[in-house]
């Protein structure tokens, strides 16, 4: 079936560090993949996504690339924030899929 | 534009007591979905339905009930609650999958912090 694999947390930087978190994922076909973020006390909250075979989802400074061949989507921002410290969900749905499945998440701290 | 509501915030309950969840969505998503977050183990589904009448069972349904009689309205039933169903709930909803993409995101609601005595 179906399933995402993220790295284990916490991690934990320095501000303006460099930070990758990795996924990586099993599916059939050609799934749409995502990542989300919750921040302290709050829902999660879509931070990117990718539909296609290297597309590459950004935003607020995260990237990520589809890389069907390594079936990988890892995040990574090039320097990082006191205020990028949440909890970050890697996940995935094919088109016809009723549910997404979401990875176990990877809590982040960032020191000042 | 409210996107995903949830009421209550918190509630604590003694073993046995009964209690509903409401969620509430204001952007005509066809589908929504009930999810418990507890510490280490990420996100789990509890139950989720594809349109209005219609429901199914997620990974752990164990223990809860829900309807959706009403398009925008999803309710989670505890009917009788034990201290394995201390969590963190959240509902979340999604349109239906289309020539967009933006059709496959989920929209999540802000929680309810349930505790069982």
């Amino acid at each position: 079936g179906n399933s995402v694999t993220q790295m284990e947390g916490p991690v934990t930087l320095s501000e303006e560090a460099f930070l990758t978190i990795n996924c990586t994922y099993t599916a059939t076909g050609y799934p749409s993949l995502f990542w989300y973020v919750q921040y302290p006390g709050e829902g999660l909250q879509l931070l990117l996504k990718a539909t296609k075979a290297d597309d590459k989802g950004s935003n607020k400074g995260f990237e990520a690339t589809y890389r069907k061949e390594t079936t990988s989507f890892h995040l990574e921002k090039g320097s990082v924030q006191v205020s990028d410290s949440a909890v970050y969900f890697c996940a995935l749905t094919h088109n016809r899929d009723d549910k997404i499945i979401f990875g176990k998440g990877t809590r982040l701290h960032i020191l000042p | 534009n409210a996107g995903v509501t949830q009421t209550p915030k918190f509630r604590v309950l003694k073993t046995g007591q009964s209690m509903t969840l409401l969620c509430a969505q204001d952007m005509n998503h066809e589908y929504m979905y009930w999810y418990r977050q507890d510490p280490g183990m990420g996100l789990r589904l509890i139950h989720y339905s594809v349109g209005e009448g219609t429901t199914a069972k997620g990974e752990v349904p164990d223990g809860y009930n829900v309807s959706r009689l009403k398009k925008q309205n999803f309710l989670l039933g505890l009917e009788s609650a034990a201290p394995s169903q201390t969590s963190v709930y959240f509902c979340a909803s999604r349109g239906t999958s289309g020539r967009s993409p933006t059709h496959y995101e989920q929209y999540f609601g802000p929680g309810t912090r349930l505790t069982v005595t």
